[in-house]
């Protein structure tokens, strides 16, 4: 299996602009994650899905912010309208039903709002 | 609830030392628990894993033990290398498979 599969690898936007990142999981894991991680904040869950259903969005920052998983190998997250506080690399990982291998996770998407 | 409590960084060590990152944790029943490494760059990649009491974990030179008596998982390694340099993340898999990751602990190794 190729990982967990993230794109784009880099991002620069201009303020206002909508992003959308992309995530495709493992085949056969159950979970997604999307989390988000800064130097100020350290690593943050922003939301995750079991079998492509939202289960808890509780750590989205704002209502620019949303994510969605049409499909058990495919998500997006979307931001609209950026700003410069998104700035930060997110990750994608997914993980099988039960939890006890652990997660895998992505490589990351590095986005800058400017 | 569920938590994993790491020891503050950044730690600096000479190239050979002897590494111990510290890690407690507090859950209801009986968590797995996992290290995680995060080289410059990438993503976080699973080091290594223990999924009862006294289970030891092992991979590249990496050992962390599951002390149930102790609520800790602390990493070991007893000769690190400039490679090494990385963050380290203590994590558990509690209540419901939640995952609760630690803040992340850097190494840096100089030669």
């Amino acid at each position: 299996d190729a990982g967990v599969i993230q794109s784009p690898r880099h991002e620069v936007t201009e303020m206002g602009q909508e992003v959308t990142l992309r995530c495709k999981p493992i085949s056969g894991h159950d979970y997604l994650f999307w989390y988000r991680q800064t130097m100020m904040r350290g690593l943050e869950l922003l939301i995750y899905f079991n079998n492509n259903v939202p289960i808890d969005d509780s750590g989205m920052p704002e209502d620019r912010f949303s994510a969605k998983m049409p499909n058990a190998s495919f998500s997006t997250l979307k931001i609209q309208p950026s700003e410069p506080r998104d700035s930060a690399v997110y990750f994608c990982a997914s993980r099988e039903q039960g939890g006890a291998m652990g997660y895998t996770f992505g490589s990351g998407t590095r986005l800058t709002v400017v | 609830g569920d938590s994993v409590t790491q020891m503050e960084g950044p730690v600096t060590l000479s190239e050979e030392a002897f590494l111990t990152i510290n890690c407690t944790y507090t859950a209801t029943g009986y968590p797995s628990l996992f290290w995680y490494v995060q080289y410059p760059g990438e993503g976080l990649q699973l080091l290594l894993k223990a999924t009862k009491a006294d289970d030891k974990g092992s991979n590249k030179g990496f050992e962390a033990t599951y002390r149930k008596e102790t609520t800790s998982f602390h990493l070991e390694k007893g000769s690190v290398q400039v490679s090494d340099s990385a963050v380290y993340f203590c994590a558990l898999s509690g209540t419901g498979n939640q995952f609760y990751f630690g803040t992340g602990t850097s190494l840096t190794v100089i030669p």
